[in-house]
């Protein structure tokens, strides 16, 4: 079973309109963190966000925002009145310990493409 | 800032070539990271290091091997190429090993395999 599900392979939408990109995850450590990262046509991944597993306050920065769930093993990220400069793949990630050390386990990733 | 440099960023080889990716970081970093990226299956770990002269094998590292001769330095081998071994390769590194530790990226190596 995947461990991070990223459904929506693409996504398009027109600027100014708001975007939700969804994370499902799948875990059975109690402990462990949630990460999102953007890789610009640029091609390297930048980080955006981590979330530990015991802090499931929403998050909101600018206009991205971040909801996490355990109740449903997920953290969507919304951006809010999108622009072009948002077009990347975005992949949500999880970090888990491991005997040998952590594992960050990354989604497919989600295309967004923002068009003007 | 130049973070973490690949190099090179694009490479053609055919099968059975040899070529080496060489990663750079200036950050003083401890860990550092090969990954593969291919469509539909977001980025796979081929191997790690936890500090200059150690290397790990990740979740997929047949047909690769690495080196970390140096701290700011980690080279990914391909010894005999595969079509099966195109993809985009990133190098990552991070300051420590923690479950909440952000990892920094290079700009990846396109490599094609024909």
């Amino acid at each position: 079973a995947q461990k991070v599900t990223q459904a929506q392979t693409e996504i398009s939408v027109v600027e100014k309109e708001d975007v939700t990109l969804d994370c499902v995850y799948e875990t059975r450590d109690t402990t462990y963190y949630l990460f999102w990262y953007k890789q610009p046509p640029s091609g390297e991944l930048v980080f955006l966000i981590r979330r530990n597993s015991f802090d499931e306050q929403n998050e909101i920065s600018g206009r991205y925002s971040w909801n996490f769930q355990k109740s449903t093993s997920s953290f969507n990220f919304t951006i809010t009145a999108s622009q072009v400069v948002d077009s990347a793949v975005y992949f949500c990630a999880l970090s888990e310990a491991r005997e040998y050390g952590n594992k960050l386990v990354f989604g497919a990733g989600t295309i967004l493409r923002v068009k003007s | 800032n130049a973070g973490v440099t690949q190099t090179p960023k694009f490479r053609v080889l055919k099968t059975g070539q040899s070529m080496t990716l060489l990663c750079a970081q200036d950050m003083n970093h401890e860990y550092m990271y090969w990954y593969r990226q291919d469509p539909g299956m977001g980025l796979r770990l081929i191997h790690y290091s936890v500090g200059e002269g150690t290397t790990a094998k990740g979740e997929v590292p047949d047909g690769y091997n690495v080196s970390r001769l140096k701290k700011q330095n980690f080279l990914l081998g391909l010894e005999s190429a595969a079509p099966s071994q195109t993809s985009v390769y990133f190098c990552a590194s991070s300051l420590r090993q923690g479950l909440n530790e952000k990892l920094f990226f290079g700009s990846g190596t396109q490599l094609s395999v024909l």
